[in-house]
């Protein structure tokens, strides 16, 4: 079975400047997907940025980045510019890209983000 | 387009009785996944269905059962309610047919045992 975890239960940024958040997974596989969702107070998981574990180039969206480390299984997502709109519990996702199994995410336990201003 | 739409946002329920929950995903989706969501064990996966049948599940007991209907809404029941029930439980849908598509979600619903 696949494991998720993020070792900073909550983390805190100033505005405008850059933060990363960590995540490590463990998996037998060799063909998978991995997510960063935001879920904000609205309580709505929303989906930041994806990765596809066959492609080496690391994804990419406006202000947030992903370092993603095949070899170490690791994940993190850097956000750039900080904003307060930022401020969310953030979780990183392992979705396997085989068999019947995929539509199943494995999530992180999320790390709260605080922004401040 | 309308997003994923759960109702009710907010439900209590005493130990002991069944709760059921509604998922209406975007129009064209037809794949419809369930989560439930703790402070202690996180986002954990229920099942999910596709064209009216259960295509995957997760590891819970037998009292967490769902359908899907024709139009692609959903319901998720629990029967025989236990205080560890209470979590904030938040339906996913998707087209169901790419293995990295996006899944939306909805705002979930907050149901709390006494």
């Amino acid at each position: 079975a696949q494991t998720v975890t993020q070792s900073q239960p909550e983390m805190s940024v100033q505005e405008a400047e850059t933060v990363t958040l960590s995540c490590t997974y463990d998996t037998s596989e060799s063909d998978y997907y991995l997510f960063w969702y935001k879920q904000p107070p609205s309580r709505q998981m929303i989906l930041v940025i994806r990765q596809e574990a066959y492609k080496q180039q690391n994804a990419t969206e406006n202000r947030f980045s992903v370092n993603f480390q095949k070899a170490a299984k690791s994940f993190s997502l850097k956000i750039s510019d900080s904003q307060l709109g930022d401020a969310a519990m953030y979780f990183c996702a392992y979705r396997s890209a085989m068999g019947g199994s995929n539509y199943k995410l494995t999530f992180g336990k999320g790390t709260l983000l605080t922004v401040n201003p | 387009k309308a997003g994923v739409t759960q109702t009710p946002r907010y439900l209590i329920k005493t130990r002991g009785q069944q709760v059921t929950l509604s998922c209406s995903p975007i129009s064209g989706h037809r794949s419809v996944s369930w989560y439930q969501q703790t402070p202690g064990q996180g986002l954990q996966f229920l099942f999910e269905y596709f064209s009216e049948t259960q295509r995957n599940k997760g590891n819970f007991p037998g009292r967490f059962s769902g359908r899907q209907f024709s139009n692609s809404r959903s319901e998720m029941n629990v029967s025989t309610l236990e205080l560890g029930d209470s979590a904030l439980y938040l339906c996913a849908s998707s087209t169901g047919t790419t293995t990295n598509e996006k899944l939306f979600f909805g705002s979930g619903t907050q149901l709390s045992v006494l």
